[in-house]
Parts: structure tokens; sequence; C-alpha cells
């Protein structure tokens, strides 16, 4: 079956650190994997997908199928950036799973 | 441009009491989604909607039962609460057609409370 796992509940980085949010995942097929996020008072948005290979708000992740893994990474956290963010996997039939979500709370 | 509206927003039902939770969306999408959000749970899918007329379980779909009324909406009722159904609700919706357009549309949310 299949499985997004987010083993940190919650992560909580300095103003100017790294942080790196763990996603791993368990498919069959080819994965199509997006990050959402959920700022505070805020609704759920995509915040990037896989297939884009792009960089948004400074975050970066790449899709490692060796692993099985989508880490999301940014270089300098920012206070903004606090926020719920949950790793996502769409099947073939079209159906999007969710990881467990991580916290992240970014103290300056 | 409204995107997903879900009502109601807040609910407080009593064990055994029915509800019909509401969504809508007008972006012409054709899949639609029922969530629930629990703490360290995250996003759990409850029904899906690929298109219209069609509906699908996902993973607790137990004591829930789905309508897809027309393209717009889909509602979400459940028939006799319980307070395991204490959970925040989101609907969200998907073109459902190519994988590089492929992202979820949330509507805000229905917090609802099981006494």
């Amino acid at each position: 079956a299949q499985r997004v796992t987010q083993p940190e509940k919650l992560l909580s980085v300095f103003k100017g650190a790294p942080v790196e949010l763990k996603c791993n995942y368990s498919y069959s097929g080819s994965p199509e994997l997006f990050w959402y996020v959920q700022y505070s008072r805020q609704r759920l948005q995509l915040l990037l997908r896989h297939i884009s290979r792009e960089s948004i708000k400074g975050f970066t992740a790449d899709l490692n199928k060796g692993e099985t893994s989508f880490h999301l990474k940014k270089p300098f956290a920012q206070e903004e950036d606090s926020a719920m963010y949950y790793c996502a996997l769409r099947d073939s039939w079209g159906k999007f799973q969710f990881g467990a979500g991580t916290q992240v709370v970014v103290t300056p | 441009n409204a995107g997903v509206t879900q009502t109601p927003k807040f609910q407080v039902l009593k064990t055994g009491q029915s509800m019909t939770l509401q969504c809508a969306q007008d972006m012409n999408h054709n899949s639609m989604y029922w969530y629930r959000q629990d703490p360290g749970m995250g996003l759990r899918l409850i029904y899906y909607s690929a298109s219209e007329g069609t509906t699908d379980k996902g993973e607790v779909p137990n004591g829930y039962n789905v309508s897809r009324l027309n393209k717009r909406e889909f509602s979400l009722r459940l028939e006799s609460a319980a307070p395991s159904q204490t959970s925040v609700y989101f609907c969200a919706s998907s073109d459902g057609a190519t994988a590089t357009n492929e992202k979820l549309f949330f509507g805000s949310g229905t917090q609802l409370s099981v006494l």
C-alpha cells in the first residue's frame, strides 16, 4: 500500500539557519510528489511539486527514487516560514495522500 | 473568485445527530475530495470523486456518506455523529486532467465537535 511518512512532528530552527523537512514514500508506480503548506489562519496551499523542479520562497525539493524520498530544504529560514508543511503523493487514479505533517517554528 | 467554499465553518453536534457538510467549487474542476485533519495524523482522505456521478472511498470512509450532486458540489454527510468524528474537515478540488497542471485547491475548513 502507498504511504507517505514525515518523521518529524515539530522542527524548531533559528532564523537564518538551514531547514530540512524529511519525507519518505512508498508507492509501486511512478510517483508524483508535492509539498503543501498551511500558514496560520490561511488555507492549505501548494508550495511546490517535483515535476516542476522549481524553487518557491527559497524552498527546493528533489525526488530521490533510490531512497524514495522528497525532502524539502531551505538554506536560510525566515520567520515567515513558520507553518505546517505536508508532503503529498498523487497516485495513478488521481488521489492525493498526505503525510502526518511537520510543524516548523522559526525563532528570531 | 471564491474557489472552494465550505459551509458551515463551525459546528457542534451531540452524539447520534446527523449533519451535512457542504462544498462547492467554481473552477470547473472534475475531481473533488473530502479530508479530515487530526493532530499527529495529518490529512486523511475520507471520500473522493473523480468526476460528476462517481465517488470512491478513501482511507477513512466509515461513518460518512457523500454525494456528488453536480460538477460544482460535493457534500459529506454524517448520519450518526460520534465523538471520534471530532475533527477539522477540508474539501478540495482539482482539475484531474494533466500531471503538469494538477494541484489541489482547498476550502477554509469546517471545525466539527461531537459531544
